[in-house]
């Protein structure tokens, strides 16, 4: 079952704007992962971030990540054309498995 | 490193044929993922191999759906015989050993049944 659920399910934004992405989840985790998504393309990983990691940054990318509220965050900022793309949370679990559950993803538009 | 790579990147076919899709994880990688992406259900993980043992297979939807890893670099996801209803993007991913389960994404196959 899908656990991580991303908000919005798209966004629109002109060049040179933040976008905010958020990502919600069910159960304990090890890790959040981010993943993006262009059009006809794989999946790319993105980033990750630990169950004891509040923030973490990778050039123009912010994750958060609020495990009492069971909720992280993708913050992409001075967007770009480039950056247009459907972008995923994905969990793994406490459970021990190397699995990743993903979410159903966020479009993001970004119009020059 | 030349990434996961998929065959073909396209397939059609008719309802009742025998399609394989094939999959050469990154060298070194001990884990193998196939998924299937639909616009109603998403990513849907199908089944999964550590060191070419399937591990779980509890999101193959039926028995018409099989796979096998017959070695460290390679990767078949058959489907026997095809309906309408598999038509999909299908994803292969890798993993290399201890790590936090990040996974390296091949191009995807889209197949298409008629």
């Amino acid at each position: 079952s899908q656990q991580g659920e991303e908000d919005p399910q798209a966004l629109s934004i002109q060049e040179g704007e933040n976008a905010t992405m958020n990502c919600s989840y069910k159960t304990s985790i090890n890790n959040l992962q981010w993943y993006r998504q262009n059009s006809g393309r794989g999946l790319v990983h993105l980033i990750l971030i630990r169950s004891n990691e509040r923030e973490k940054h990778s050039g123009r990318l912010r994750v958060t990540l609020d495990t009492s509220k069971k909720s992280s965050s993708l913050l992409i900022t001075a967007s770009r054309a480039a950056d247009t793309a459907s972008y995923f949370c994905a969990t793994v679990h406490n459970s021990g498995y190397s699995t990743l559950t993903f979410g159903k993803g966020t479009m993001l538009l970004v119009s020059p | 490193d030349a990434g996961v790579i998929q065959s073909p990147r396209h397939e059609v076919t008719e309802m009742g044929q025998e399609v394989t899709l094939r999959c050469k994880p990154i060298s070194g990688h001990d884990y193998l993922f196939w998924y299937r992406q639909t616009m109603m259900r998403g990513l849907e993980l199908l089944i999964y191999f550590n060191n070419n043992v399937p591990i779980d297979d509890s999101g193959m939807p039926e028995d018409r759906f099989s796979a096998k890893m017959p070695n460290a670099s390679f990767s078949t996801l058959k489907i026997q015989p095809s309906e309408p209803r598999d038509s999909a993007v299908y994803f292969c991913a890798s993993s290399p050993p201890r790590s936090s389960y990040e996974q390296y994404f091949g191009p995807g196959t889209r197949l298409t049944v008629t």
